[in-house]
This record gives structure tokens, C-alpha cells and sequence, in this order.
């Protein structure tokens, strides 16, 4: 079956401006988990979202946000772009919703790297 | 405040063994999973440990001691297509995930 497809896989924007990265999960996972990658940090966790609902989000500014639509496709949206928001974005797909369960395997994309100048 | 720590970089030589090692603290444990990041690429993964003790899976094995706060993922009979980076991440009692940093395992010839 396909994987997780994350879309686009580089972009460059200039500070101020806004950009919109998509992920489609793997047929069946209603789960859609966002990281945000940058050199030397772990991944830091952005939001989750199951069944078109937000369950979790993580220690970040207003500016990012997303959404999850009924297919189960999300995308996440940053808005007055900074320096350092230039990283490497992670969605991951699963079956069960995050925080059910402990054997809950992440699916990843392989990642839209956005630079901002 | 939540934490794991894995050393940044390893160097090994094709055909050897390595450990990785990971420590951590966190509130509560529901589990540690270690994911293979091969540059450039997604993370994949690897392993999953709850209990304590070793999880073997084929070249790779993945140890834990709750007790410790402690993990270690050990990769055997290393080949080229080893080198990438391997991420520690620890479940904490409310079911989120802590990612570590990511060690990255360097092999040569």
C-alpha cells in the first residue's frame, strides 16, 4: 500500500510570507501527527489531529496551525514566516490516535524542507 | 522537564558491532521506540520496548531497563547502509512522545 505522501518536498519563502504543506496518510490511518525537524534537536512535536479534530498540540506559536479533512489528508499552515521556522516538517500517519495506546507504530513522510530567507 | 539523551555522533567500522545508548526522564513510561533516519529520508522504525529486557530483530537488538531510566539499541555485523541517524523516543504517562536527538552512526570500510 502507499505510503505517506508529503507534499511539497522543498519550498523557499521570505520572511513575512505564509506557506501550506499537505500530507496524505496511509489508506486507513485516521491519524495524522506533525513534527518539526531542525539540526541537533529532537523532533519537536507541532499537533495531531484524528477524525478531523485536533487532539494535541505542542509548544508553538499561533502561526502554525492545520487541519485534517474527512479523507483524512491534513495540512498544516505557517503564517508570518520567521528565520527560524526554516526546518524540515514531518507528518506521520497511524491507526489508532496518539495517546491510546503504547504500541502505536508512526508511519512518516518523507518531509517538506522549508527554507525561509 | 522531560528528557533524553543520546550521544550526538558514533563511529564504527563495517562487520562490528555498536550500542547505542539512550537515558532518560520523563513523567511516567508507556514505552520506548527507537527509528532508524537515514539522511534525507524518513524516519522508520525500529524497534519497541515496554518490559524490561532485550528485544532481538535479526541484526538489531534493543534493551531497556525502566529501573534506569535507560535503553540501548545494539546493531551487529554492520554494513554500509547502516549509517544514519537513530532516534531514541520515550512515551510518557500521558501517551506523548519525547524524541531524543537522534544519534548519527557513521561506518567505514
Amino acid at each position: 500500500k502507499a505510503g505517506v505522501t508529503q507534499t511539497p518536498r522543498y519550498l523557499i519563502k521570505t520572511r513575512g510570507q505564509q506557506v501550506t504543506l499537505s500530507c496524505s496518510p496511509i489508506s486507513g490511518h485516521r491519524s495524522v501527527s506533525w513534527y518539526q525537524q531542525t539540526p541537533g534537536q529532537g523532533l519537536q512535536f507541532l499537533f495531531e489531529y484524528f477524525s478531523e479534530t485536533q487532539r494535541n498540540k505542542g509548544n508553538f506559536p499561533g502561526r502554525f496551525s492545520g487541519r485534517q479533512f474527512s479523507n483524512s489528508r491534513s495540512e498544516m499552515n505557517v503564517s508570518t514566516l520567521e528565520l527560524g521556522d526554516s526546518a524540515l516538517y514531518l507528518c506521520a500517519s497511524s491507526l489508532l490516535a496518539l495517546g491510546l495506546t503504547g504500541a502505536n507504530v508512526l508511519t512518516f513522510g518523507a518531509g517538506s524542507r522549508l527554507t525561509v530567507l | 522537564g522531560q528528557n533524553i539523551d543520546q550521544p550526538t555522533e558514533m563511529t564504527a567500522t563495517e562487520g562490528a558491532i555498536v550500542q547505542i545508548n539512550c537515558t532518560y526522564q520523563t513523567s511516567g513510561f508507556n514505552g520506548l521506540f527507537w527509528y532508524q533516519q537515514h539522511a534525507g529520508e524518513a524516519p522508520t522504525f525500529l524497534s519497541y520496548n515496554v518490559l524490561d529486557g532485550l528485544e532481538e530483530k535479526g541484526r538489531f537488538s534493543s534493551f531497556l531497563s525502566r529501573s534506569k531510566g535507560y535503553s540501548y539499541l545494539l546493531l551487529k555485523e554492520l554494513q554500509m547502509k547502516d549509517s544514519a541517524s537513530y532516534l531514541c523516543v520515550v512515551m510518557d504517562s500521558n501517551y506523548q512522545l519525547i524524541w531524543g536527538a537522534g544519534t548519527k552512526l557513521i561506518i567505514k570500510p
